[in-house]
């Protein structure tokens, strides 16, 4: 148990569906990301938000849309994606972006796009 | 970013210490050494870091070499829990951002 949390820890869905994954991080931190992770592929930092502010956004295509409502909670909303978007989708938190602090990571949810 | 060099895999037998090397012969005099590990179905996970100096933590001992452009990931005792990949990762602390670039990593694999 890492403090941060995932759901769905799987998901299917069509190219025409939109759905929405979430994170949770319970450790008080003020910086979360999403990274990406395909087969034999390293981890992509897609997302950097930091105190509910987005700081990085690296050439994600617009399909993936995140949302930080508040410094606990992280969303990626997904709509009409491609079958090569399937991966498992990470979620990270670290105490603040400046310095070095170490990144607490989700279990992922693992999405297939059909 | 700087980059590391590690081997793809690596094999090791329960409870005799590993040594995982990583080269990263254009380091900066600012950038932090990290190491993170993933254990099957699961996130990456925080293992150590240093500088210029060895460091030893619950987890593991890090081995830094001299001129900094190696260094080596040491598990002392390895048990089948410790079957992971482990990323050797270069951080520049004066780089706000607080990014984590991850390479492919080495393989443990564990035998008992």
């Amino acid at each position: 148990e890492t403090g941060v949390t995932q759901t769905p820890r799987h998901l299917v869905m069509g190219m025409t569906n939109k759905k929405s994954l979430k994170c949770e991080q319970h450790l008080g931190h003020n910086a979360m990301y999403w990274y990406k992770q395909s087969a034999k592929k390293p981890l992509e930092l897609m997302f950097v938000y930091s105190l509910e502010e987005r700081v990085e956004n690296n050439s994600v295509p617009s399909r993936f849309s995140p949302e930080c409502p508040n410094s606990s909670h992280l969303f990626l909303h997904l709509h009409t994606l491609q079958p090569e978007d399937s991966a498992l989708y990470l979620c990270a938190s670290s105490q603040t972006l400046g310095g070095w602090y170490e990144q607490y990571f989700g279990p992922g949810t693992r999405l297939t796009v059909t | 970013d700087a980059k590391t060099t590690q081997p793809n895999s690596m094999e090791s037998n329960e409870e005799e210490p590993v040594h995982l090397p990583c080269n990263h012969s254009t380091i900066s005099g600012t950038d932090y050494i990290h190491w993170y590990r993933q254990l099957p179905s699961q996130g990456p996970e925080y293992v150590i870091h240093g500088l210029t100096s060895n460091v030893n933590n619950r987890m593991a001992s890090l081995a830094i070499a001299e001129d900094r452009k190696s260094s080596t990931l040491i598990l002392h005792r390895a048990t089948l829990r410790d079957a992971a990949v482990y990323y050797c990762i270069l951080r520049d602390v004066e780089e706000y951002g607080n990014k984590l670039v991850f390479g492919a990593g080495t393989i443990l694999r564990v035998k008992s």
